[in-house]
């Protein structure tokens, strides 16, 4: 048990679907985070929450929408993706200076 | 700007053998550093961390020395397992208010029996 849970674990969707990402951490942290693995590439921060304050958004396209109404959820909601952003979505919490990561939403966008 | 370069993998040792697996980094000031592991099918686990120069950090069996002269915190194992294997990845995280870790490319290591 990591203490950050994500649902669902597994995410097929088509191009034109809505879909919500969840994330819920049990740790007491005040950070939560977003990140996108794909394949052979770096893990990508995508957004970052600061006391539910988005302090963070590197540069995400808008087809990608967090939120997060208080410190312990966040959500990643998704509307008419690619496929090439199919990958593993990563959420994580800190509270000082270590990161704990959920176990991922591996997404397939047909 | 920060960056981590980590060797290229994968990495296919035999059980028991000797691991290292180098981890470089750039960055101004004096980040904190860490390794986190990526079991099959999970996320990411913190696997230890170091603060600042000359800290050894450990868990596991594994250990990696903070060395701000060559700026490296190469990872080592003295003797694997077939459980050991995974994605690891070396990252490090600023001083000051800013939370971004910034991550290497992640090496694979396959441990066979």
């Amino acid at each position: 048990e990591t203490g950050v849970t994500q649902t669902p674990r597994h995410l097929v969707m088509g191009m034109t679907n809505k879909k919500s990402l969840k994330c819920e951490q049990h740790l007491g942290h005040n950070a939560m985070y977003w990140y996108k693995q794909s394949a052979k590439k770096p893990l990508e921060l995508m957004f970052v929450y600061n006391f539910k304050e988005q302090t963070e958004n590197n540069s995400v396209p808008s087809r990608f929408s967090p939120e997060c109404p208080n410190s312990s959820h966040l959500f990643l909601h998704l509307h008419t993706l690619q496929p090439e952003d199919s990958a593993l979505y990563l959420c994580a919490s800190s509270q000082e200076e270590s990161q704990f990561f959920g176990p991922g939403t591996r997404l397939t966008v047909l | 700007g920060d960056s981590v370069t980590q060797m290229e993998g994968p990495v296919t040792l035999s059980e028991e053998a000797f691991l290292t697996i180098n981890c470089t980094y750039t960055a101004t000031g004096y980040p904190s550093l860490f390794w986190y592991v990526q079991y099959p099918g999970e996320g990411l686990q913190l696997l230890l961390k170091a603060t600042k120069a000359d800290d050894k950090g450990s868990n596991k069996g594994f250990e990696a020395t903070y060395r701000k002269e060559t700026t490296s915190f190469h990872l080592e194992k003295g003797s694997v397992q077939v459980s050991d294997s995974a994605v690891y990845f070396c990252a490090l995280r600023k001083t000051g208010s800013a939370r971004q870790l910034t991550f290497g490319s992640g090496t694979q290591l396959t441990v066979l029996p």
